[in-house]
């Protein structure tokens, strides 16, 4: 369904730091969990996912944490980059098809 | 490797006229189908999926249609659009069968009503 949100929460990092992005989600029977970029004009774009029986899963700069108890999501990046740029959607598996249902989104800005 | 692709990228049509997008995917077979819309500054709302051909669910009422006439090509349309209808259209694909599976989306069609 459609993620509620008139404005997008923005993040404001300084070139060279860690970035935390934070995402809630809503149903405590879904299993299968995406974080996905998406910069202007384009489509997301795949970043890394995780299965709920997995709280912590690392791909290159970055990291998704999983905390099943607060129904609580986060993307840590490593070392932002000027590319990292983009605004970072959250996305939760809750049927036992492949529906996802998206979070409203967080704009990453990196400052050089 | 698979890749998806939206035609047009941009279209701008009067209220009233019919629509038309396409995307088609490569490299897979039997892929489950998305269209998305995504108004400025929020998130995605499902309009409809597809697990075959001639198979179609929508997620929401809308005078929007959508068609798969062969296994790897998806069709959004509209007989008459309204002001509404402006927004960004996305095309997604995942692997037939199973769930955990990542969406895997193209690069949006932006329509403009006027």
């Amino acid at each position: 369904g459609e993620s509620v949100g008139l404005h997008l929460p923005t993040l404001s990092v300084q070139e060279g730091d860690n970035s935390i992005i934070n995402c809630a989600y809503s149903n405590s029977a879904s299993d299968y969990f995406i974080w996905y970029k998406q910069e202007s004009g384009k489509g997301p774009q795949f970043i890394i996912d995780i299965r709920s029986n997995m709280d912590k899963r690392q791909g290159q700069r970055v990291t998704v944490l999983l905390n099943k108890t607060v129904k609580h999501l986060s993307l840590q990046i490593a070392a932002t980059q000027p590319g990292d740029s983009a605004v970072y959607f959250c996305a939760e598996n809750m049927s036992a098809g492949n529906m996802l249902t998206f979070g409203g989104g967080t704009r990453l800005m990196v400052k050089p | 490797s698979q890749t998806i692709h939206q035609w047009p990228a941009t279209l701008v049509q009067p209220v009233g006229s019919p629509l038309s997008l396409e995307c088609t995917v490569e490299g897979t077979s039997n892929p489950n189908l998305y269209w998305y819309r995504q108004a400025a500054g929020r998130g995605l709302q499902l309009l409809f999926y597809s697990v075959g051909i001639g198979q179609i669910s929508s997620e929401v009422p809308q005078n929007l249609s959508a068609s798969r006439p062969q296994d790897r090509q998806f069709i959004l349309s509209s007989k008459k659009l309204l002001l509404s209808d402006s927004g960004f259209y996305l095309c997604a694909w995942s692997k037939m069968g199973g769930s955990n599976q990542p969406q895997h989306f193209g690069d949006g069609t932006r329509l403009s009503i006027l």
